[in-house]
Protein backbone atom coordinates (compact mmCIF):
# COMPACT_ATOMS: atom_id res chain seq x y z
CA UNK A 1 0.00 0.00 0.00
CA UNK A 2 1.42 3.33 -1.02
CA UNK A 3 0.17 6.49 1.31
CA UNK A 4 0.96 10.09 -0.12
CA UNK A 5 1.38 13.47 2.35
CA UNK A 6 1.16 17.14 1.68
CA UNK A 7 2.75 18.53 4.41
CA UNK A 8 1.94 21.88 3.59
CA UNK A 9 -2.03 22.99 3.54
CA UNK A 10 -1.43 26.75 2.29
CA UNK A 11 1.67 28.63 0.43
CA UNK A 12 1.93 32.04 -0.01
CA UNK A 13 4.46 33.42 -2.86
CA UNK A 14 4.43 36.79 -4.62
CA UNK A 15 4.69 37.05 -8.45
CA UNK A 16 7.86 35.72 -10.20
CA UNK A 17 9.10 34.00 -7.18
CA UNK A 18 9.96 30.36 -7.00
CA UNK A 19 8.14 28.20 -5.01
CA UNK A 20 8.36 24.30 -4.03
CA UNK A 21 5.49 22.59 -2.92
CA UNK A 22 6.35 19.13 -0.99
CA UNK A 23 5.20 15.58 -1.50
CA UNK A 24 6.08 12.60 0.50
CA UNK A 25 5.24 9.61 -0.29
CA UNK A 26 5.52 5.51 1.47
CA UNK A 27 6.70 2.91 -0.54
CA UNK A 28 5.01 -0.59 -0.95
CA UNK A 29 5.38 -1.48 -5.03
CA UNK A 30 7.00 -0.20 -7.82
CA UNK A 31 6.72 3.79 -8.20
CA UNK A 32 4.57 5.64 -9.51
CA UNK A 33 3.96 9.44 -8.89
CA UNK A 34 2.10 12.36 -10.07
CA UNK A 35 0.87 15.88 -9.55
CA UNK A 36 -2.50 17.65 -10.40
CA UNK A 37 -3.89 20.99 -10.54
CA UNK A 38 -7.00 22.37 -9.82
CA UNK A 39 -8.03 25.48 -10.52
CA UNK A 40 -11.26 27.15 -8.60
CA UNK A 41 -14.85 25.37 -9.46
CA UNK A 42 -13.05 23.41 -12.02
CA UNK A 43 -11.87 19.17 -12.22
CA UNK A 44 -8.23 18.26 -11.61
CA UNK A 45 -5.79 18.22 -14.35
CA UNK A 46 -2.55 16.55 -14.55
CA UNK A 47 0.65 18.12 -14.70
CA UNK A 48 3.31 15.76 -14.88
CA UNK A 49 4.02 11.89 -13.58
CA UNK A 50 7.56 9.57 -12.90
CA UNK A 51 7.76 6.03 -12.74
CA UNK A 52 11.32 5.39 -14.33
CA UNK A 53 13.96 7.13 -16.00
CA UNK A 54 15.27 10.11 -15.47
CA UNK A 55 14.65 11.70 -11.31
CA UNK A 56 13.65 15.40 -12.98
CA UNK A 57 10.38 15.08 -14.75
CA UNK A 58 9.15 18.42 -16.88
CA UNK A 59 5.54 19.39 -17.33
CA UNK A 60 3.28 21.69 -18.61
CA UNK A 61 3.75 25.58 -17.45
CA UNK A 62 6.94 25.34 -17.09
CA UNK A 63 6.63 23.11 -14.02
CA UNK A 64 9.21 20.70 -12.84
CA UNK A 65 9.17 17.44 -10.14
CA UNK A 66 12.27 15.51 -8.87
CA UNK A 67 11.81 11.73 -7.58
CA UNK A 68 14.24 11.25 -5.02
CA UNK A 69 14.10 7.29 -3.65
CA UNK A 70 16.15 8.01 -0.40
CA UNK A 71 13.92 10.93 0.52
CA UNK A 72 10.67 9.22 -0.84
CA UNK A 73 9.98 12.67 -1.89
CA UNK A 74 8.59 13.89 -5.07
CA UNK A 75 8.40 17.73 -4.99
CA UNK A 76 6.78 20.07 -7.73
CA UNK A 77 8.99 23.14 -8.60
CA UNK A 78 8.43 26.20 -10.53
CA UNK A 79 11.33 29.09 -11.08
CA UNK A 80 8.78 31.82 -11.80
CA UNK A 81 5.00 31.82 -10.58
CA UNK A 82 2.67 33.97 -12.50
CA UNK A 83 -0.79 34.98 -10.70
CA UNK A 84 -2.68 32.68 -12.98
CA UNK A 85 -0.51 29.55 -11.15
CA UNK A 86 -2.89 30.42 -7.78
CA UNK A 87 -4.85 26.79 -7.51
CA UNK A 88 -4.61 24.09 -5.57
CA UNK A 89 -2.29 21.07 -5.99
CA UNK A 90 -2.61 17.36 -5.52
CA UNK A 91 0.31 14.85 -5.14
CA UNK A 92 -0.81 11.30 -6.34
CA UNK A 93 0.64 7.73 -6.02
CA UNK A 94 -0.52 4.65 -7.71
CA UNK A 95 -2.01 2.65 -4.84
CA UNK A 96 -2.82 -0.40 -7.22
CA UNK A 97 -3.10 -1.03 -10.53
CA UNK A 98 -4.52 1.63 -12.40
CA UNK A 99 -5.61 3.10 -8.89
CA UNK A 100 -4.35 6.72 -7.43
CA UNK A 101 -4.36 7.99 -3.95
CA UNK A 102 -4.14 11.49 -4.15
CA UNK A 103 -2.86 13.82 -0.75
CA UNK A 104 -4.81 16.78 0.52
CA UNK A 105 -3.69 18.74 -1.58
CA UNK A 106 -1.81 22.46 -1.27
CA UNK A 107 -3.43 25.87 -1.68
CA UNK A 108 -1.15 27.79 -3.99
CA UNK A 109 -1.57 31.85 -3.55
CA UNK A 110 0.39 34.07 -5.95
CA UNK A 111 0.23 37.77 -4.88
CA UNK A 112 0.67 40.15 -7.54
CA UNK B 1 -8.22 15.72 -24.99
CA UNK B 2 -10.07 13.74 -23.52
CA UNK B 3 -13.88 14.56 -21.84
CA UNK B 4 -15.05 13.60 -19.22
CA UNK B 5 -18.75 15.09 -18.04
CA UNK B 6 -20.85 15.26 -15.16
CA UNK B 7 -24.43 15.62 -14.57
CA UNK B 8 -25.89 17.31 -12.94
CA UNK B 9 -23.25 20.49 -11.67
CA UNK B 10 -25.17 20.92 -8.92
CA UNK B 11 -27.83 18.88 -6.66
CA UNK B 12 -29.66 19.23 -3.93
CA UNK B 13 -31.28 16.69 -2.30
CA UNK B 14 -33.46 15.42 1.00
CA UNK B 15 -32.26 13.22 3.80
CA UNK B 16 -33.24 9.21 2.88
CA UNK B 17 -33.64 10.14 -0.73
CA UNK B 18 -31.99 8.68 -3.69
CA UNK B 19 -29.62 10.43 -5.96
CA UNK B 20 -28.09 9.25 -9.19
CA UNK B 21 -24.75 11.11 -10.19
CA UNK B 22 -23.93 10.30 -14.01
CA UNK B 23 -20.99 10.60 -15.63
CA UNK B 24 -19.78 10.23 -19.55
CA UNK B 25 -16.18 9.43 -21.26
CA UNK B 26 -16.17 10.28 -25.39
CA UNK B 27 -12.42 8.67 -24.92
CA UNK B 28 -12.81 4.78 -25.06
CA UNK B 29 -11.26 5.15 -21.66
CA UNK B 30 -11.58 1.37 -19.83
CA UNK B 31 -11.11 2.44 -16.84
CA UNK B 32 -13.67 5.03 -14.78
CA UNK B 33 -13.58 6.37 -11.19
CA UNK B 34 -15.77 8.42 -8.86
CA UNK B 35 -13.87 10.42 -6.28
CA UNK B 36 -15.65 12.79 -3.63
CA UNK B 37 -13.94 15.89 -2.33
CA UNK B 38 -13.65 17.29 0.84
CA UNK B 39 -11.46 20.22 3.07
CA UNK B 40 -8.75 18.42 5.04
CA UNK B 41 -9.06 15.07 3.24
CA UNK B 42 -8.36 15.72 -0.72
CA UNK B 43 -9.76 13.21 -2.82
CA UNK B 44 -11.03 9.70 -1.59
CA UNK B 45 -11.83 6.99 -4.16
CA UNK B 46 -15.27 5.83 -3.74
CA UNK B 47 -15.65 3.16 -6.40
CA UNK B 48 -14.13 2.49 -10.02
CA UNK B 49 -14.90 0.30 -12.90
CA UNK B 50 -12.57 -1.47 -15.61
CA UNK B 51 -14.68 -1.45 -18.13
CA UNK B 52 -18.74 -2.48 -18.72
CA UNK B 53 -20.28 -4.14 -16.23
CA UNK B 54 -17.33 -4.04 -13.75
CA UNK B 55 -17.67 -1.82 -10.78
CA UNK B 56 -14.92 -2.33 -7.94
CA UNK B 57 -14.97 -0.92 -4.28
CA UNK B 58 -12.42 1.96 -3.94
CA UNK B 59 -11.47 3.22 -0.27
CA UNK B 60 -14.88 4.76 0.83
CA UNK B 61 -17.70 2.53 -0.56
CA UNK B 62 -19.80 2.76 2.17
CA UNK B 63 -23.77 4.13 1.60
CA UNK B 64 -22.94 4.53 -2.28
CA UNK B 65 -23.51 1.84 -5.15
CA UNK B 66 -21.93 2.07 -8.61
CA UNK B 67 -23.58 1.23 -12.38
CA UNK B 68 -21.17 0.83 -15.45
CA UNK B 69 -23.95 -0.11 -18.31
CA UNK B 70 -21.47 0.81 -21.32
CA UNK B 71 -17.92 2.14 -21.55
CA UNK B 72 -19.08 5.75 -21.85
CA UNK B 73 -21.27 5.75 -18.43
CA UNK B 74 -20.17 5.58 -15.31
CA UNK B 75 -23.14 6.28 -12.34
CA UNK B 76 -22.95 6.33 -9.29
CA UNK B 77 -25.83 6.35 -6.74
CA UNK B 78 -26.57 7.15 -3.11
CA UNK B 79 -29.84 4.70 -2.12
CA UNK B 80 -30.26 6.72 0.89
CA UNK B 81 -29.21 10.11 0.92
CA UNK B 82 -27.03 11.65 4.66
CA UNK B 83 -25.95 15.22 5.07
CA UNK B 84 -22.37 13.10 5.72
CA UNK B 85 -22.73 12.63 1.89
CA UNK B 86 -22.67 16.51 0.94
CA UNK B 87 -19.43 16.92 -0.95
CA UNK B 88 -17.90 17.88 -4.45
CA UNK B 89 -18.04 14.38 -6.42
CA UNK B 90 -15.43 14.21 -9.66
CA UNK B 91 -15.72 11.67 -12.46
CA UNK B 92 -12.64 10.45 -14.05
CA UNK B 93 -11.65 8.13 -16.64
CA UNK B 94 -7.90 6.65 -18.03
CA UNK B 95 -6.54 4.24 -20.50
CA UNK B 96 -5.97 0.57 -19.17
CA UNK B 97 -2.17 1.00 -18.21
CA UNK B 98 -0.47 1.91 -14.82
CA UNK B 99 0.95 4.58 -15.80
CA UNK B 100 -1.33 6.31 -17.49
CA UNK B 101 -2.81 9.82 -16.34
CA UNK B 102 -6.48 10.55 -15.53
CA UNK B 103 -8.82 12.98 -16.94
CA UNK B 104 -11.08 14.31 -14.75
CA UNK B 105 -14.91 16.04 -15.22
CA UNK B 106 -15.67 19.45 -13.80
CA UNK B 107 -17.46 18.19 -10.76
CA UNK B 108 -20.95 17.67 -8.93
CA UNK B 109 -21.72 19.83 -5.81
CA UNK B 110 -24.39 17.65 -3.57
CA UNK B 111 -25.93 18.93 -0.56
CA UNK B 112 -27.94 16.91 1.53
CA UNK B 113 -30.45 18.83 3.52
Amino acid sequence: TQTVSQSDAHVTVFEGDSVELRCNYSYGGSIYLSWYIQHHGRGLQFLLKYYSGNPVVQGVNGFEAEFSKSDSSFHLRKASVHWSDSAVYFCAVRSGYNKLTFGKGTVLLVSP
Amino acid sequence: EAAVTQSPRNKVAVTGGKVTLSCNQTNNHNNMYWYRQDTGHGLRLIHYSYGAGSTEKGDIPDGYKASRPSQENFSLILELATPSQTSVYFCASGQDSPNERLFFGHGTKLSVL
